[in-house]
């Protein structure tokens, strides 16, 4: 059975960093692309990137990128989402989920069950 | 980019009815495009992709149709547990957007 379980929820203040990690089982990991969802308060999905285990290829929105980090451990199978400098418009839950095997074309089949992060003074 | 512009925002609807929610793109995204529920609270499913492929476990009162720039999830016989809000993702090209989001509500 393919699961995405997530790390737990995060309470951080403004200029705090934090890493959330997804950890894959029931498939190979390394075959997978992995990616993050942001769910925002109200507001729709929004896809910030996905992660190719086997070789680390990443793809960022270009909303996202440089504004967090997506990285993956093969050994360990659980990929990762990384923030430094948070800020409150950073509240929000974020999804992993699993993408496709191999070449892009990208639909997300398996998700996590999500990681709020808060970010409050 | 390509942009994913979803209709209605809401829709109104009744348990029983047949609902239909369309997906259109800022540019051809050939059949390479996906819709998703999300229920209050809970992670996305994924209900179709590649535009009409129902995702095994899904159930058959779900369907997609379309290709290039317009698409469509037609609902049958709603259930209570396709009051939600509905997603459309095209993956034809990075970034692989979501349209902004269809909710069904009562």
């Amino acid at each position: 059975e393919v699961q995405l379980v997530q790390s737990g929820p995060e309470l951080k203040k403004p200029g705090d960093s934090v890493k959330i990690f997804c950890k894959g089982s029931g498939y190979t990991f390394r075959t997978f692309w992995i990616g993050w969802v942001r769910h925002m308060p109200g507001k729709g999905l929004d896809w910030m990137g996905v992660i190719y285990p086997g070789d680390s290829d990443t793809r960022y929105s270009p909303s996202f990128r440089g504004q967090v980090t997506i990285s993956a451990d093969m050994s360990m199978s659980t990929a990762y989402l990384e923030f430094d400098d948070l800020k409150a418009s950073d509240t929000a839950i974020y999804y992993c989920a699993r993408g496709p095997p191999g070449v892009w074309h990208g639909f997300f089949d398996f998700w996590g069950q999500g990681t709020l992060i808060t970010v409050s003074s | 980019d390509i942009q994913l512009t979803q209709s209605p925002a809401t829709l109104p609807a009744s348990v029983g009815d047949t609902v239909s929610i369309t997906c259109r793109a800022s540019q051809s995204v050939s059949h390479w495009l996906a819709w998703y529920r999300q229920r209050p609270g809970k992670a996305p499913e994924l209900l179709v992709y590649k535009s009409s492929t129902l995702q095994s476990g899904a159930p058959s009162r779900f369907g997609g149709s379309g290709s290039g720039t317009e698409f469509t999830l037609t609902v049958t016989d709603l259930q209570p547990d396709d009051f939600a809000t509905y997603y459309c993702q095209q993956y034809d090209s990075f970034p692989s957007d979501f349209g902004q989001g269809t909710k069904v509500e009562i």
